[in-house]
């Protein structure tokens, strides 16, 4: 069946660090990619997505490029902020399905002053 | 605009008792969901509801039961609680449908529940 795998966190980086997040995915079909961040005491809220290869997502400085060759969505972000601290999902929806998100474990980041 | 709620925020149960979460959207969305969050395991799909009137089971449906009781509400029952069950339960909806390409999903701020 269809799974998304995260890097294992925590992770923990100082301000202004350069931040990835790697994720892959495993699907039988073509699917669209999201990530999804959480902050603490709060839901899921989506960061930004990809519908096709080569796309690239992007919002309040995070970016990630759908590669379809290496079935990869990895996150980025040039330089962290403390606010950045959270927890981050990557997730899928195969196409032909109800709308269902598969999501990968999840990976914490903290970002230290 | 209120997004997701859900009711109510915390919960302690002891093992057998029974109650039942509460969802509610105001986006006119025709998909809900449930999941439940645990440690070092992502969110797993409990039920959903593709559309007012339907309802299917997700990856972990055993010991839940869900209504879709109009367009705007979905909840999410559990008939006799068990240690197990503790977790944070998320609902979220979606405008889905067969053919989209994809659908963001808005979530709920969650429900702590803790069975003893």
């Amino acid at each position: 069946g269809d799974s998304v795998t995260q890097m294992e966190g925590p992770v923990t980086l100082s301000e202004e660090a350069f931040l990835t997040i790697n994720c892959t995915y495993t699907a039988t079909g073509y699917p669209s990619l999201f990530w999804y961040v959480q902050y603490p005491g709060e839901g899921l809220q989506l960061l930004l997505k990809a519908t096709k290869a080569d796309d690239k997502g992007s919002n309040k400085g995070f970016e990630a490029t759908y590669r379809k060759e290496t079935t990869s969505f990895h996150l980025e972000k040039g330089s962290v902020q403390v606010s950045d601290s959270a927890v981050y999902f990557c997730a899928l929806i195969d196409r032909g399905s109800q709308g269902n998100l598969i999501f990968g474990k999840g990976t914490k980041l903290s970002v230290k002053p | 605009n209120a997004g997701v709620t859900q009711t109510p925020k915390f919960q302690v149960l002891k093992t057998g008792q029974s109650m039942t979460l509460q969802c509610a959207q105001d986006m006119n969305h025709n998909s809900m969901y449930w999941y439940r969050q645990d440690p070092g395991m992502g969110l797993r799909l409990i039920y959903y509801s593709a559309s007012e009137g339907t309802t299917d089971k997700g990856e972990v449906p055993n010991g839940y039961n869900v209504s879709r009781l109009n367009k705007r509400e979905f909840s999410l029952r559990l008939e006799s609680a068990a240690p197990s069950q503790t977790s944070v339960y998320f609902c979220a909806s979606s405008e889905a449908g067969t053919g989209v390409a994809y659908n963001e999903q808005f979530f709920g701020p969650g429900t702590r529940l803790t069975v003893l």
